[in-house]
C-alpha cells in the first residue's frame, strides 16, 4: 500500500553541493512529476515525464535535472544547490488519461544554507 | 498562461460553521478543475474535481461547482469539523495536457472546537 514514496524526507545542503531526490511509485503509472511548494505560491511544476526514458521541462526547471530510467522511479537532481532552492519538493504520479487523480508523495523538505 | 487565484488565508472557523473558499481561474478553452487537500505533514490528496461547465464535484461533505461564466470553482461545506483543518489547493489542467496541474497559492483552514 505504498503509493508514491520520496527519499529523503529532510535534507540540509550547503550552497554548491549536489544531491538527488528519489521518487518511487508502485502503481504502474506512466506519468510522473516533480513540484516545488513555496509559501503563498502553491505548487509549481519543475519537470515531468510521460514514460520511461522521457522527460520534459515544466514551469520552473532551471537548476534542476531529472531522469526516468525505470518506469517506477523519477529522480530529481540539483547539481549546485542555491539558497533559492530551499523548498518542499513533491513527487506525483498519474495514469496517462486526462483528468485523473494525481497521487502525491509526502514531500522532501530541503534547506540550502 | 493559465493561472489560479485563491482567497488568502488563514481562514479560522468554529466547528459546525459554514465554509467557503473562493477560487477563480484564467485559462483558454475548457480546463478541468480540482480541489486538493494537504493535511499536516502529508502530501496532497484529491478532494473533488469537475471536468466540464456546470458539473458539481463532491466528497466528504465538500462541494464545488464549475462555473464557466464566472470562471470560478468555489469550495463549500455546510458544517466543518476540527478534522477538516488543512491547506486547500484549487488547481486546473488545460484541455489535452495530461494531468499537469496549475495550482493556486493554497488556503489554510483552521477549525476550532
Amino acid at each position: 500500500n505504498a503509493g508514491v514514496t520520496q527519499t529523503p524526507k529532510f535534507r540540509v545542503l550547503k550552497t554548491g553541493q549536489s544531491m538527488t531526490l528519489l521518487c518511487a511509485q508502485d502503481m504502474n503509472h506512466e506519468y510522473m512529476y516533480w513540484y516545488r511548494q513555496d509559501p503563498g505560491m502553491g505548487l509549481r511544476l519543475i519537470h515531468y515525464s510521460v514514460g520511461e526514458g522521457t522527460t520534459a521541462k515544466g514551469e520552473v526547471p532551471d537548476g534542476y535535472n531529472v531522469s526516468r530510467l525505470k518506469k517506477q522511479n523519477f529522480l530529481l537532481g540539483l547539481e549546485s544547490a542555491a539558497p533559492s532552492q530551499t523548498s518542499v519538493y513533491f513527487c506525483a504520479s498519474s495514469p496517462p488519461r486526462d483528468n485523473t487523480e494525481a497521487f502525491f508523495g509526502q514531500g522532501t523538505r530541503l534547506t540550502v544554507v | 498562461g493559465d493561472s489560479v487565484t485563491q482567497m488568502e488565508g488563514p481562514v479560522t472557523l468554529s466547528e459546525e460553521a459554514f465554509l467557503t473558499i473562493n477560487c477563480t481561474y484564467t485559462a483558454t478553452g475548457y480546463p478541468s478543475l480540482f480541489w486538493y487537500v494537504q493535511y499536516p505533514g502529508e502530501g496532497l490528496q484529491l478532494l473533488l474535481k469537475a471536468t466540464k461547465a456546470d458539473d458539481k464535484g463532491s466528497n466528504k461533505g465538500f462541494e464545488a461547482t464549475y462555473r464557466k461564466e464566472t470562471t470560478s470553482f468555489h469550495l463549500e461545506k455546510g458544517s466543518v469539523q476540527v478534522s477538516d483543518s488543512a491547506v486547500y489547493f484549487c488547481a486546473l489542467t488545460p484541455m489535452g495536457a495530461g494531468n499537469m496541474l496549475t495550482f493556486g497559492g493554497g488556503t489554510r483552514l483552521m477549525v476550532k472546537p
